[in-house]
């Protein structure tokens, strides 16, 4: 099975800061990479698919780049609501897998 | 509006049953990879199972393998999840969400539509 692995756990950033999340598959998943923010009791919510191609209705202050086995979710000036664990998926096989989460606080 | 309403979910004691129901309502169903995810109090994601539109080819996690069976009526927009044999380590939120991968027309390859998630607690 691929596993996916984020970096960092959590961090603290404050709002306009810029930031990056780091997502690294286990073997090539090509472009098959998602993110996802998933807010305090919410459910997730797509943010980027196909590793870089922003969701409809996504605020453009979110990105994704990366191929093969490393990718990373960059969030341009940092606002109040997306305090929130972020979650990248693979969908190059179908076990689906999650990252274990990155947990985003406001300072 | 485009919509998951997934409902079920509660006490159940280890070794029970239960079944889970997910409406879609909004989008053309019977286009999209219907699955279920599952997070454990305070833990991250995890795929559960997953059917296509048409409803063939059923797959699981490993976890759940022999215990857990998706299914879906086109004629109604939803889908189910049935779950046997219940432990204490299937306590959980489970959400459905609608995957849009080849057939769907706007294709992403990715967990689209969510719905706002149901609780089963597995204890005695």
């Amino acid at each position: 099975d691929i596993q996916m692995t984020q970096s960092p756990s959590s961090l603290s950033a404050s709002v306009g800061d810029r930031l990056s999340i780091t997502c690294r598959a286990s073997q090539s998943i090509s472009i098959y990479l998602n993110w996802y923010r998933q807010q305090p009791g919410k459910a997730p919510k797509l943010l980027i698919y196909a590793a870089s191609s922003l969701q409809s209705g996504v605020p453009s202050r979110f990105s994704g780049s990366g191929s093969g086995t490393d990718f990373t979710l960059t969030i341009s000036s940092l606002q109040p609501e997306d305090s929130a664990t972020y979650y990248c998926q693979q969908s190059y096989t179908t076990s689906f897998t999650f990252g274990g989460g990155t947990k985003v606080e406001i300072k | 509006e485009v919509q998951l309403l997934d409902s079920g979910g509660g006490l159940v004691q280890p070794g029970g049953s239960l079944r889970l129901s997910c409406a879609a309502s909004g989008f053309t169903f019977n286009t999209y990879l219907m699955t279920w995810v599952r997070q454990a109090p305070g833990k991250g994601l995890e795929w559960v199972s997953a059917l296509s539109g048409s409803g063939g080819g059923p797959i699981y996690a490993d976890s759940v393998k022999g215990r857990f069976t998706i299914s879906r009526d086109n004629s109604k927009n939803t889908v189910y999840l049935q779950m046997n044999s219940l432990r204490a380590e299937d306590s959980a939120v489970y959400y459905c969400a609608a995957y849009c991968g080849v057939d769907c027309y706007l294709r992403t390859d990715a967990f689209d539509i969510w719905g706002q998630g149901t609780m089963v607690t597995v204890s005695s």
